[in-house]
């Protein structure tokens, strides 16, 4: 089993509508919980950053973590074409020389 | 992006050559990292270095060197290049590892022909 798995899509919906990007993850290590965007040609760019189970909200975007379930969701309330991007979730936990664990991403398309 | 640079930012380059990629940081950020990303497997780390003349591999990391001889510059080197290294390459920085967000550049698109 991966120890972070991200639903594949691609993930398309119209203008306007609540998306849910979801990763589960299997090491109860993992301590902090991210979500990183990236444009197309870009880098990814880090957008959400958690360390804590529950809510954590920025604007549209809230993110959640359910350390007992293993799971964290990204939610993007009012989506708009500029959201279309590629989202990848990513895990931390502290210890020597303990590195980022990134699941594989998934292509969001907001249509007008 | 702000602080990390990646040069160059497209390259093509014929099988069996040696290849160097470079990237540069102002941050003075301990940690640095190298990725490839391809379609279906994500990111991918192939080297990381944890400060001036430490590194360390990742999990793809045949065929590749790294150096790092300053803290702000970070080099990745195809040893002789294969098409099967045609991605694109993304450095990242970070002041912290396993529970800091990391920074990345803006990668390089490798083409071996």
């Amino acid at each position: 089993q991966k120890e972070v798995e991200q639903d594949p899509g691609p993930l398309s919906v119209p203008e306007g509508a609540i998306v849910s990007l979801n990763c589960t993850y299997s090491n109860s290590a993992f301590q902090y919980f991210m979500w990183y965007r990236q444009y197309s040609r870009k880098g990814p760019e880090l957008l959400m950053y958690t360390y804590s189970s529950g809510n954590k909200e920025d604007g549209r975007f809230t993110a959640q973590v359910d350390k007992s379930s293993k799971y964290i969701s990204l939610f993007i309330r009012d989506s708009q074409p500029s959201d279309s991007a590629t989202y990848l979730c990513a895990l931390g936990r502290l210890g020597a020389n303990s590195k980022l664990t990134f699941g594989k991403g998934i292509t969001l398309s907001v249509r007008p | 992006d702000a602080g990390i640079t990646q040069s160059p930012r497209h390259k093509v380059t014929e099988t069996g050559t040696p290849v160097t990629l470079r990237c540069h940081q102002t941050e003075n950020h301990r940690y640095m990292y190298w990725y490839r990303q391809d379609p279906g497997h994500g990111l991918r780390l192939i080297h990381y270095s944890y400060g001036v003349k430490d590194t360390d591999k990742g999990e793809v990391s045949d065929g590749y060197s790294v150096s790092r001889s300053k803290t702000e510059d970070f080099l990745l080197t195809l040893e002789s290049a294969t098409s099967s290294q045609t991605s694109v390459y993304f450095c990242a920085i970070s002041d912290s590892q396993g529970s800091g967000g990391y920074t990345f550049g803006s990668g390089t698109r490798l083409t071996v022909v």
